[in-house]
């Protein structure tokens, strides 16, 4: 079976300074990996994805992530985040093969003035 | 996302009434899913469906049934609400036969529940 954990439930972090949050996950088969914003009182909207090929995938609004296979991570980042970045962000996975996605429990970032 | 829409968007509710959220999609996606999303716990999966005669439960599927009434729409009620059933619940829709698109699944706004 499939999980995620996304360690950090809340990430606090001033404007335009870097940030990065985590996510893991467990599989004992090829998975496909998943980033999504949730924006305060919105749906989810996806912000990158990883099926195969290179891994360190770039999405939406300048964030990017990297697939660590070794490590079983797909962690995202961005550089240097606005006021508007503030939301709440979930991990999932799917199987390659599959039917289910798998969502972690999520983190919600902050950005400070 | 326009093409997934949901409704109501807010709905507030006694305990032991039934319950029907709505979703309908214009994407043309055969798979529909149901998800509630409670605090803390992320976003899980209650009940989901391949074509109109496929329903499967999901990870949280008691307390609650669905009805694929065609392509484009998929119903979820709760046949006696009861409080800890307050939560978002999302639907989302995907289509694995795009290679680019496999396995994304897009959400609708959402419908928050609250029983009394």
């Amino acid at each position: 079976a499939q999980s995620v954990t996304q360690l950090d439930s809340q990430v606090p972090v001033f404007e335009e300074a870097p940030v990065e949050l985590r996510c893991n996950y467990s599989s004992s088969v090829s998975v496909y990996l998943f980033w999504y914003v949730q924006y305060p009182n919105q749906g989810l909207q996806l912000l990158l994805k990883y099926l195969s090929g290179s891994t360190l995938v770039k999405g939406i609004n300048g964030f990017e992530a990297e697939f660590n296979k070794s490590q079983t991570s797909f962690h995202l980042r961005k550089p240097s985040v606005h006021i508007s970045d503030t939301a709440e962000y979930f991990c999932a996975v799917s199987k390659n093969t599959g039917n289910q996605f798998y969502f972690g429990t999520g983190t919600s970032l902050t950005v400070i003035p | 996302d326009a093409d997934v829409t949901q409704t109501p968007r807010n709905r507030i509710t006694k305990t032991g009434k039934r319950i029907m959220l709505e979703c309908s999609q214009t994407k043309g996606h055969d798979r529909m899913y149901w998800y509630r999303q409670d605090p803390g716990l992320g976003l899980r999966l209650i009940y989901y469906s391949f074509d109109v005669k496929d329903i499967n439960k999901g990870e949280i599927s008691d307390g609650y049934s669905v009805s694929r009434q065609a392509q484009a729409k998929f119903s979820l009620s709760l046949e006696s609400a009861i409080p800890n059933q307050t939560a978002l619940y999302f639907c989302a829709t995907s289509d694995p036969g795009l290679a680019e698109n496999y396995n994304e699944q897009f959400f609708g706004p959402g419908t928050r529940l609250t029983v009394l």
